[in-house]
């Protein structure tokens, strides 16, 4: 079955410096998406992606973030200078449409700002 | 702010029973609802969608809607101890993003 891939499974970063997740979305999808989950907390909705725009953001999505699809298969979530708040999983999701298709999880990115 | 609540539970359950989760919402324009399974340290895992009114059957789950009274839940019959976990009730309304509950936890002792 197809899935969604994310890397690395677990990103160790210094306070204030600049990390990228990545993301390898099912093939034929075309909305995008990431959510993050802080240790104990909800999943909470970060940013959706669909036809190489941002399509909804959240609140938490604030400058210090940024999207891309710098290819045909990757897409990617940048934080430029990581505060201690950010430690959280980080998951990428897609789907194949917008309207009330389910969305596909990957296995998440655990991020750890020291 | 759009809600969705869940009791933290944890919810046991002897092996072969039936368990019931339970979800409300706030936003009467959610339009549909998904139930993902998490286990611990990991992802969401899609286990049902609902979108009408009524019940939606896959083999051991049954997936409830009532819109009137803005109620989701999610029946697992035969209950494994392979089914414990932490349920997470999401749900859509006209907008991209899915709202998450803070999740039922589920133990199903053998």
């Amino acid at each position: 079955e197809p899935e969604v891939t994310q890397t690395p499974s677990h990103q160790v970063t210094q306070m204030g410096q600049e990390v990228i997740l990545r993301c390898v979305p099912i093939s034929n999808h075309l909305y995008f998406y990431w959510y993050r989950q802080i240790l104990g907390q909800k999943v909470e909705f970060l940013v959706s992606f669909y036809n190489n725009e941002i399509s909804e953001k959240s609140e938490i999505f604030d400058d210090q973030f940024s999207v891309e699809r710098p290819d045909g298969s990757n897409f990617t979530l940048k934080i430029r200078s990581t505060k201690l708040e950010d430690s959280a999983m980080y998951f990428c999701a897609s789907s194949d449409s917008h309207s009330n298709q389910p969305q596909h999880f990957g296995d998440g990115t655990r991020l750890s700002i020291l | 702010q759009k809600e969705v609540e869940q009791n933290s539970g944890p919810l046991s359950v002897p092996e072969g029973a039936i368990a019931s989760l339970n979800c409300t919402y706030s936003d009467r324009g959610s339009q549909s609802f998904f139930w993902y399974r998490q286990y611990s340290g990991k992802s969401p895992e899609l286990i049902m969608f609902i979108y009408s009114n009524g019940d939606k059957e896959d083999g051991r789950f049954t997936a409830q809607l009532n819109k009137a009274s803005q109620y989701v839940s999610l029946l697992i019959r035969d209950s494994q101890p392979s089914d414990s976990a932490t349920y997470l009730c999401a749900v859509k309304g006209n907008g991209n993003k899915l709202v998450f509950g803070a999740g039922t936890i589920l133990r199903v002792k053998s």
